[in-house]
């Protein structure tokens, strides 16, 4: 079994609809992170998560750290949101190295 | 905070042949990473390296590679015999505050 598990996989969206994407991981973690990566493949941070939850612009990031659950929601969806949404944690025994999910595909449609 | 440069954004190079990837992360901090993701696949931690040492590696990162911040800025992941299982996208990265990320633009590396 996979540390990190994302669902879906693949997610094909209207514009203007509200997603979500979700991330459970198996392991105590002392950082949780969202991140983005767009088809020529660079990858940028959008959330780090330790508690709670944050807020940017249309992007809301969650974590329920007793149930080892984060969600990502996109509000108002929008084409340029198409790209592909990772979850990674910071294990709390596995010094400070990422472990990666496998990513959720998000196409959104105009 | 300033981007994470890495070059060349793109190589090709024969099965066998030495590759130098380079980073720079205009800093001064202290804890970088490499990271990489073959084609289709999920990102995999290769090595930390903190304060000009290895501080971490992951099972991938075998005697065939070696990191070294020559210069104080610069960071370099050097394959010494690149096989075709090596073709990836390679990431540096750097920390920032205390648990963040910052990820440089990748290099993808096609062995053939």
């Amino acid at each position: 079994k996979n540390e990190v598990e994302q669902s879906p996989q693949n997610l094909t969206a209207q514009e203007g609809e509200f997603i979500t994407i979700n991330c459970s991981y198996s392991v105590g973690i002392s950082a949780l992170h969202w991140l983005q990566q767009h088809p020529g493949g660079g990858i940028v941070s959008l959330f780090m998560l330790s508690s709670g939850k944050k807020k940017h612009g249309r992007l809301i990031a969650t974590i329920n750290i007793q149930e080892k659950h984060s969600s990502l929601h996109i509000t108002a969806s929008h084409p340029r949101d198409s790209a592909v949404y990772i979850c990674a944690v910071r294990s709390e025994t596995s010094g400070s190295r990422l472990t990666f999910g496998e990513g959720t595909q998000l196409t959104v449609n105009p | 905070e300033p981007e994470v440069t890495q070059t060349p954004s793109h190589q090709v190079t024969q099965m066998g042949q030495e590759v130098i990837l380079r980073c720079v992360p205009i800093s001064n901090h202290l804890y970088f990473y490499w990271y990489r993701q073959i084609l289709g696949q999920k990102v995999e931690f290769l090595v930390s390296f903190y304060n000009n040492e290895i501080s971490e590696k992951s099972e991938i990162f075998d005697d065939q590679f070696s990191v070294e911040r020559p210069d104080g800025s610069n960071f370099t992941l050097k394959i010494r015999s690149t096989k075709l299982e090596d073709s990836a996208m390679y990431f540096c990265a750097r920390q920032t505050g205390h648990y963040g990320y910052t990820f440089g633009s990748g290099t993808r590396l096609t062995v053939v």
